[in-house]
């Protein structure tokens, strides 16, 4: 199976920060990857997929970018309803494979 | 709007079995396969299983091969789950999710189930 590496696991931001959440594959997977957003108590939400194309109706300060095996989510300016815990998934061989998630704190 | 909704809480005793229900809605049913996922409690998200509801192939997760059923009823587009054998570490809320496809063959979750929390306790 492919293992997918987030860090940092958690972080600590302020409502205006950027931020930068990366995921490493453990052998490449070309631009397979997604990202998901979940917050507590709710199912995940599709944010990213093929790794930078932005799901309809996701706010465009979010961003993915980045193929082989190194990833990057962007929120160029985080806002209040940002602070959850997003996951990166990869979809290039089965079983899909998720990444342990990066909390995103206050 | 595309809708997946699932069946509620379960609680179960070790060794018993049970069957969690998602119902689609919103969308052509048996275009695309639903995938199921679940999540321990303050733990990570591990893929189950995959179901196409146009043949009703299947794709297991190596770990639950053996104890996990995935069907669909395609006349109420609903798709099912049903996990046998119960231990303590199947605790979890399970989630169902649409596959999508890309061009590119590659495929994604969207949208999920609100999840169903099942409980294996004695």
């Amino acid at each position: 199976d492919i293992q997918m590496t987030q860090s940092p696991s958690s972080l600590s931001a302020s409502v205006g920060d950027r931020v930068t959440i990366t995921c490493r594959a453990s052998q490449s997977i070309s631009s397979y990857l997604n990202w998901y957003q979940q917050k507590p108590g709710k199912a995940p939400k599709l944010l990213i997929y093929a790794a930078s194309s932005l799901q309809s109706g996701v706010p465009s300060r979010f961003s993915g970018s980045g193929s082989g095996t190194d990833f990057t989510l962007t929120i160029s300016s985080l806002q209040p309803e940002d602070f959850a815990t997003y996951y990166c998934q990869q979809s290039y061989s089965s079983p899909p494979t998720f990444g342990q998630g990066t909390t995103v704190e206050i | 709007q595309v809708q997946l909704v699932q069946s509620g809480a379960e609680v179960k005793k070790p060794g018993a079995s049970v069957k969690v229900s998602c119902k689609a809605s919103g969308y052509t049913f048996s275009t695309y396969g639903i995938s199921w996922v679940r999540q321990a409690p303050g733990q990570g998200l591990e893929w189950m299983g995959w179901i196409s509801p146009y043949n009703g192939n299947t794709n297991y997760a190596q770990k639950v091969q053996g104890r996990v059923t995935m069907t669909t009823d395609t006349s109420t587009s609903t798709a099912y789950m049903e996990l046998r054998s119960l231990r303590s570490d199947d605790t979890a809320v399970y989630y169902c999710a649409r596959e999508l496809i890309g061009a590119a063959g590659n495929n994604w979750f969207d949208p999920w189930g609100q999840g169903t929390r099942v409980t294996v306790s004695s």
